[in-house]
């Protein structure tokens, strides 16, 4: 079975400063890798996904993650936040050809003006 | 596209009482998910179909939870004699069913059950 980390629950940045929201996963198969945001009262929008190729994957917003097979982890990174950054981010593995994701507990960004 | 809705955005009702939930996917996803989100939760799956088969359903989808897709377009999860721990928010998403694929979520639906 496959299980999410997400090592920090609130993640408190000023303005402008950038930030990085770690997720590490357990896997004995290969797996996809999702990062995805909940912004208040909404549904979950996709910020980026890795499947393959590149470890390194820019997303929306400006947004990017890098995959560590050999760490298990695929830490979102941002240079510089804004305002409207503050949400609840998620971390997700899909096992290969299992159609469903496996989340983490989501990691809250709060930004600090 | 008009994105994945659910129907409706909010319920309360009263423990014993069912419910049903609709969810409407993007127009010509085959695959349709639902999810459970309680509190300061991340999502857990629930189940999924594939066109009008429903393919896998999580061991949390207890005999009260019931999912249909009949005709592979719209779905329905009706909860009979609702629990106060059936409290969460109900959450919808479709694929296109293809390799890579990735899932689109509605914007859910919340319960509360008092």
């Amino acid at each position: 079975a496959q299980s999410v980390t997400q090592l920090d629950s609130q993640v408190p940045v000023f303005e402008e400063a950038p930030v990085e929201l770690r997720c590490n996963y357990s896997s004995s198969v290969s797996v996809y890798l999702f990062w995805y945001v909940q912004y208040p009262n909404q549904g979950l929008q996709l910020l980026l996904k890795y499947l393959s190729g590149s470890t390194l994957v820019k997303g929306i917003n400006g947004f990017e993650a890098e995959f560590n097979k050999s760490q298990t982890s695929f830490h979102l990174r941002k240079p510089s936040v804004h305002i409207s950054d503050t949400a609840e981010y998620f971390c997700a593995v899909e096992r290969q050809g299992a159609q469903k994701l496996v989340f983490g507990q989501g990691t809250r960004l709060t930004i600090n003006p | 596209d008009t994105g994945v809705s659910q129907d409706p955005r909010h319920k309360i009702t009263k423990r014993g009482q069912n419910v049903t939930f609709r969810c409407d996917p993007i127009s010509e996803h085959n695959r349709l998910y639902w999810y459970r989100q309680t509190l300061g939760q991340g999502p857990e799956f629930l189940t999924y179909f594939q066109n009008e088969a429903q393919l896998e359903k999580s061991r949390l989808l207890s005999d009260r939870f019931s999912a249909e897709r009949p005709k592979g377009s719209f779905s329905t999860l009706e909860i009979q004699r609702t629990e106060q721990g059936d409290s969460a928010m109900y959450l919808c998403a479709s694929s296109l069913g293809v390799y890579e694929d990735t899932q689109y979520f509605g914007p859910g639906t919340r319960l509360t059950v008092l």
